[in-house]
């Protein structure tokens, strides 16, 4: 079965531009969550998808979006990048959402913000 | 806020040798897990913890759950070089749906 899959995996911007990542899940699986990581904050939340609607979501500001089509897979976007949006963005997915449900996680997106 | 603090953050020791690794959380939850992360890549999940007194083993590494003080350990059984990494636990709150909460990790350096 195969795993979960981001792409692009490594991404360079400059500031002020604007970046869609994507996300797809292992098959079956209908939630979708993302995180961000970088060395100052650690690994933070930012929001989770299931059949298509936002159940969840972080405390960071309006620029991060996301969504979730009928097929699972998600897309989040960064408008305005700052430097501080230079991270790991990771992807996680699980068979549906709520606590009991075991999250795999994606190898990540690497976006360096210039 | 669900709060999750590990220690130590950074661990070095010498192959052959023991240690744990803390884990508290500040609220109730139902489910923890433990993660192991390769520099540059992503999270290898190690175990999952259901329940009071679960307690979990793979190879050298096992880790217990204790709801009742809200602390999770992972112990370290004569460690080796290939298990350097970084270690995450993670929580789940009762209303966090899916939500995972993270500590600040603990960067495991085993030196031959």
């Amino acid at each position: 079965k195969a795993g979960v899959t981001q792409t692009p995996r490594y991404l360079i911007k400059t500031r002020g531009q604007q970046v869609t990542l994507s996300c797809s899940p292992i098959s079956g699986h209908r939630s979708v969550s993302w995180y961000q990581q970088t060395p100052g904050q650690g690994l933070q939340f930012l929001f989770e998808y299931f059949s298509e609607t936002q159940r969840n979501k972080g405390n960071f500001p309006g620029r991060f979006s996301g969504r979730q089509f009928s097929n699972s897979r998600s897309e989040m976007n960064v408008s305005t990048l700052e430097l501080g949006d230079s991270a790991l963005y990771l992807c996680a997915s699980s068979m549906t959402s709520g606590v009991y449900n075991e999250q795999f996680f994606g190898p990540g997106t690497r976006l360096t913000v210039l | 806020e669900l709060k999750v603090e590990q220690n130590p953050l950074f661990l070095s020791m010498q192959e052959g040798k023991n240690y744990t690794i803390y884990c508290n959380y500040s609220t109730t939850s139902d489910r923890l897990y433990w993660y192991r992360q390769d520099p540059g890549k992503s999270l290898e999940s190690l175990f999952v913890l259901l329940s009071n007194g679960a307690v979990k083993q793979e190879g050298r590494l096992m880790a217990s759950l204790d709801t009742k003080a809200r602390l999770s350990t992972l112990h370290i059984t004569a460690a080796v070089h290939d298990l350097s990494a970084t270690y995450f636990c993670a929580v789940v709150g009762e209303t966090s749906g899916s939500r995972l909460t993270f500590g600040e990790g603990t960067q495991l350096t085993v030196n031959p």
